[in-house]
């Protein structure tokens, strides 16, 4: 099974800073990759998926890049409601692993 | 405006069995992929299984750990899917959601809030 590995675990920037999270899979994905945000006690919300193409409705200051098993998401200039734990996950063939997260803070 | 409600949960004793519902509202049940995602207390979220469209006949994928005890199902009648879960273990106790995407993809526009399933004696 493929497993997906998240860096860093978690960070702390400051506002309007550029904010980089990596997702790295065990084996080749294509370009397979989604990225979720999660508040706290909320439900998980896709931001972006096919590596790269923005979800209706998501802030353009959030892009992702990537294909083959390595994969950013980059948040241009961080605001307060970006705090939050974000995800990665493989949507090619199942199992579809989700990286262990990475919790934004702001500095 | 698409919904999924899920329900069910609940505390159980390990060994013991629970079954989940989803039921859906929305969106074109017939076609989407219908997945199950779960979250322990404080931890990242962890995929447990999928059920594919009837057309695309049903099948069904699973993580690892729940592989041989846990089941999905569906009712395209009921707009319902279903996750029935044996044999349970302490480590299963999490938050269980339903989500699906546009079919037949496998990635997650949209979920439901969640229902907490406690394993423990």
């Amino acid at each position: 099974d493929i497993q997906m590995t998240q860096t860093p675990s978690s960070l702390s920037a400051s506002v309007g800073d550029r904010v980089t999270i990596t997702c790295r899979a065990s084996q080749g994905i294509r370009n397979y990759l989604a990225w979720y945000q999660q508040k706290p006690g909320k439900v998980p919300k896709l931001l972006i998926y096919f590596a790269s193409t923005l979800q209706s409705g998501v802030p353009s200051r959030f892009s992702g890049s990537g294909s083959g098993t390595d994969f950013t998401l980059t948040i241009g200039s961080l605001q307060p409601e970006d705090v939050a734990t974000y995800y990665c996950q493989s949507h090619n063939t199942a199992p579809h692993t989700f990286g262990g997260g990475t919790k934004v803070e702001i500095k | 405006e698409v919904q999924l409600v899920e329900s069910g949960g609940g505390l159980i004793n390990p060994g013991g069995s629970l079954r989940l519902s989803c039921a859906v509202s929305g969106s074109t049940f017939t076609n989407v992929w219908m997945h199950w995602v779960r979250q322990a207390p404080g931890n990242g979220l962890e995929w447990v299984g999928r059920i594919t469209s009837k057309k695309d006949g049903e099948t069904t994928e699973y993580a690892a750990p729940v592989k041989g005890r846990f089941s999905i199902s569906r009712d395209d009648s009921e707009k319902t899917v279903y996750l029935q879960m044996n044999s349970l273990k302490t480590e299963d106790t999490a938050v269980y959601y339903c989500s699906h995407g546009a079919p037949p993809s496998s990635f997650f526009d949209y979920w439901g809030q969640g229902t907490l399933v406690t394993v423990s004696s």
